[in-house]
């Protein structure tokens, strides 16, 4: 187990309504990734979140927000879902330090699986 | 175009045999390259970093090279338990290093 996790496991929604996701991520990481996986596909990165604030975004629409707390859990809202925002939400803990060159893993939650009627 | 290209399969071996993945990349500013291993309905969990020298763990063995923009992963004495979708991801050289993802090959091995 990573020691990530994320809320909800499932969620149905229905077109126009809006959605919030939960992330905690692993003790002593500082940053946060959502990505989303369509099936079939792979994961698609969304944005980041690293000490409170955005550090990076993928090609994904405003309607997708997200915020980061002072214990480094993390949200995302999708306003006015679309049929095709249905996909698996996974988030990612690391921990980041900007001033150093090179990557650090990664650790992926569980997801949470959205569907969109 | 894809940013990270990789045959989606499905590949269908039997077990003990080698089995190889391919995946190319467009960027070339990205630094860093890694294998994902995806069981079904799960989340993604690293299986190997890649680096230019070739890596070996076990009966896995990753290569990278930087000039053709090309990863490959090499599976030997294949295992029912590697059944699995495979990723290839590339890791980006911006502040958020975010991780781009390949659509994965499915992996089946057969008794």
């Amino acid at each position: 187990e990573t020691g990530v996790t994320q809320s909800p496991t499932h969620l149905i929604k229905t077109r126009g309504q809006q959605v919030t996701l939960r992330c905690s991520s692993q003790s002593g990481h500082n940053t946060v990734s959502w990505y989303q996986q369509a099936l079939g596909q792979g994961p698609q990165f969304i944005f980041q979140y690293y000490r409170e604030e955005e550090n990076g975004r993928g090609n994904f629409p405003p309607r997708f927000s997200g915020l980061q707390f002072p214990n480094y859990s993390s949200e995302l809202n999708v306003n006015a879902l679309e049929l095709d925002d249905s996909a698996l939400y996974l988030c990612a803990s690391s921990s980041l330090d900007r001033r150093l060159a090179g990557y650090n893993e990664q650790f992926f939650g569980p997801g949470t699986r959205l569907t969109v009627l | 175009r894809k940013e990270v290209e990789q045959d989606p399969g499905p590949f269908n071996v039997p077990e003990g045999a080698t089995v190889a993945f391919n995946c190319t990349y467009s960027n070339s500013a990205s630094q860093s390259f890694f294998w994902y291993r995806q069981d079904c309905r799960k989340e993604p969990k690293l299986l190997m970093s890649v680096y230019s020298s070739g890596n070996e763990d076990g009966r896995f063995t990753a290569q990278l090279n930087r000039a053709s923009q090309y990863i490959s992963l090499l599976i030997r004495d294949s295992k029912l338990s590697d059944s699995a979708t495979y990723l290839c991801v590339a890791g980006g050289s911006g502040s958020a290093r975010q991780l781009t993802f390949g659509s994965g090959t499915q992996l089946t091995v057969l008794p």
